[in-house]
C-alpha cells in the first residue's frame, strides 16, 4: 500500500541530545513537509522540500534540521537548540502539479522531553 | 493577523443538527482549499478540496467566496462520529500549505 511511514510513533529524549525523526513515503510525491502542534494549537511549518537536495525553512525551523538525499525520505532532527521540543512532529508529502492537490500525512511521532 | 482564521470553538451540537464553519484567509495568491478533519492524538486526513464552484460530499457541504476570502463547511445531520478537530487549509501560492487552528466539534447524544 501507498503511503507515508513515520517511525517511531513515539520517543523520549533526555535534554541535550540530538534526536532523528524518520519520514518516508512511497507515493511518488515530490514534495515534502514537516509540521509541528502542541497541544490546542495548529500545524506550524518547520521545513519542506520540493525537490531532492533542495529544502526551506518553514516558520519555525530554529533548532532543527533536514536533509532530502532520496526523493522517498526526509528526515528531521530535532537538535538540543530547540527549547521546547516536546510536541506532536507530523510528515507531510503532497505532489507537485498545474493543478494543486492536497497534502498527506503520516501518522506524526510523539516526542517528549524527559 | 493569521494567514488562515478559524473560530476555534468547541460547537456542541445534539445529534441530527446543521453545524457550519467558517474560515477566512488573507493572502490572495491562494490557490488551493481544504478541510481536514482530525480525531485525538490522530493525524489531519483530507475530509474535502474545495472548488470555486462549491462542492458537497453526502452530508458535507464546502463553499469557497474568493471575494470575501471566506470558506465554509456544513455538516448537515450531524453524528456521534462526526466529533472531531476540523482544519481550513490554504495553499500559500508557493506549494507550501497553511492550516488554520482548527474548531472543535463536539455531537452530543
Amino acid at each position: 500500500d501507498g503511503g507515508i511511514t513515520q517511525s517511531p510513533k513515539y520517543l523520549f529524549r533526555k535534554e541535550g541530545q540530538n534526536v532523528t525523526l524518520s519520514c518516508e513515503q512511497n507515493l511518488n510525491h515530490d514534495a515534502m513537509y514537516w509540521y509541528r502542534q502542541d497541544p490546542g494549537q495548529g500545524l506550524r511549518l518547520i521545513y519542506y522540500s520540493q525537490i531532492v537536495n533542495d529544502f526551506q525553512k518553514g516558520d519555525i525551523a530554529e533548532g532543527y534540521s533536514v536533509s532530502r538525499e532520496k526523493k522517498e525520505s526526509f528526515p528531521l532532527t530535532v537538535t538540543s537548540a530547540q527549547k521546547n521540543p516536546t510536541a506532536f512532529y507530523l510528515c507531510a508529502s503532497s505532489p507537485i502539479n498545474r493543478g494543486r492537490t492536497e497534502a498527506f500525512f503520516g501518522q506524526g511521532t510523539r516526542l517528549t522531553v524527559v | 493577523r493569521k494567514e488562515v482564521e478559524q473560530d476555534p470553538g468547541p460547537f456542541n451540537v445534539p445529534e441530527g443538527a446543521t453545524v457550519a464553519f467558517n474560515c477566512t484567509y488573507s493572502n490572495s495568491a491562494s490557490q488551493s482549499f481544504f478541510w481536514y478533519r482530525q480525531d485525538c492524538r490522530k493525524e489531519p486526513k483530507l475530509l474535502m478540496s474545495v472548488y470555486s464552484s462549491g462542492n458537497e460530499d453526502g452530508r458535507f457541504t464546502a463553499q469557497l467566496n474568493r471575494a470575501s476570502q471566506y470558506i465554509s463547511l456544513l455538516i448537515r445531520d450531524s453524528k456521534l462520529s462526526d466529533s472531531a478537530t476540523y482544519l481550513c487549509v490554504a495553499d500559500s501560492g508557493t506549494y507550501k500549505y497553511i492550516f488554520g487552528t482548527g474548531t472543535r466539534l463536539k455531537v452530543l447524544a
